[in-house]
């Protein structure tokens, strides 16, 4: 059975730090793995989206890596601002048909 | 391009009643999953359509049900409502592939009383 780790669960840091929100999981076996961020009380907004077969991803500040065989991936915030604040979690699709098993998530909070 | 839409928003039901939510896909999309969200188990996977047929199912009791329609929206059922099933239920779309990115609805808070 997928499990999937985020720790530590909450994460204050001063604007401007660069910081890396780690996840991991215990079955290598997988399609792809999904960064979301959620604010509170809201859905989930998609960040990136890695393949099995890639390493990393890229979009403005985010960068996401993927080490499928230690079953880790990192999303790293580069110069951090107060409106990065939010929940993110990660998640992996395991199995077929769209299943995403999902961490508990790292709350981050981004001082002015 | 619209996205994943979800009706209502938020719902106040009492103990013993049943309630439908309603999710409606990105246009092209033949999937929804859901999911339900809650403080203590976080995010877990209810089930999954894709063309009108349950594709994979989570552990949850038959009480929870769901079904697809031909233009791809999707409706979720509880019935015989509990105080636990106070929870953000969010429905994600994609394109239905092993591969594909999955996008999520802003969600429909349930309130059990």
């Amino acid at each position: 059975k997928q499990e999937v780790t985020q720790i530590p669960a909450a994460l204050s840091v001063p604007e401007g730090e660069n910081l890396v929100l780690n996840c991991s999981f215990t079955d290598s076996a997988i399609y792809n793995l999904q960064w979301f961020r959620q604010d509170p009380g809201k859905g989930l907004t998609s960040l990136l989206l890695i393949q099995s077969s890639q390493r990393e991803q890229t979009s403005g500040r985010l960068n996401a890596s993927l080490d499928k065989s230690s079953g880790r991936s990192t999303l790293y915030i580069a110069a951090s601002q107060p409106g990065d604040s939010a929940t993110y979690l990660c998640a992996v699709s395991t199995g077929a048909n769209s299943k995403l098993t999902f961490g508990k998530g790292i709350t981050l909070s981004v001082r002015p | 391009k619209a996205g994943v839409t979800q009706t209502p928003r938020y719902l106040i039901k009492t103990r013993g009643q049943q309630v439908t939510l309603s999710c409606s896909p990105i246009s092209g999309h033949r999937s929804v999953s859901w999911y339900q969200q809650t403080p203590g188990q976080g995010l877990q996977f209810l089930f999954e359509y894709f063309s009108e047929t349950q594709r994979n199912k989570g552990n949850f009791p038959g009480r929870f049900s769901g079904r697809q329609f031909s233009n791809s929206r999707s409706e979720m059922n509880v019935s015989t409502l509990e105080l636990g099933d106070s929870a953000l239920y969010l429905c994600a779309s994609s394109r239905g592939g092993d591969f594909d990115e999955q996008y999520f609805g802003p969600g429909t808070r349930l309130t059990v009383t």
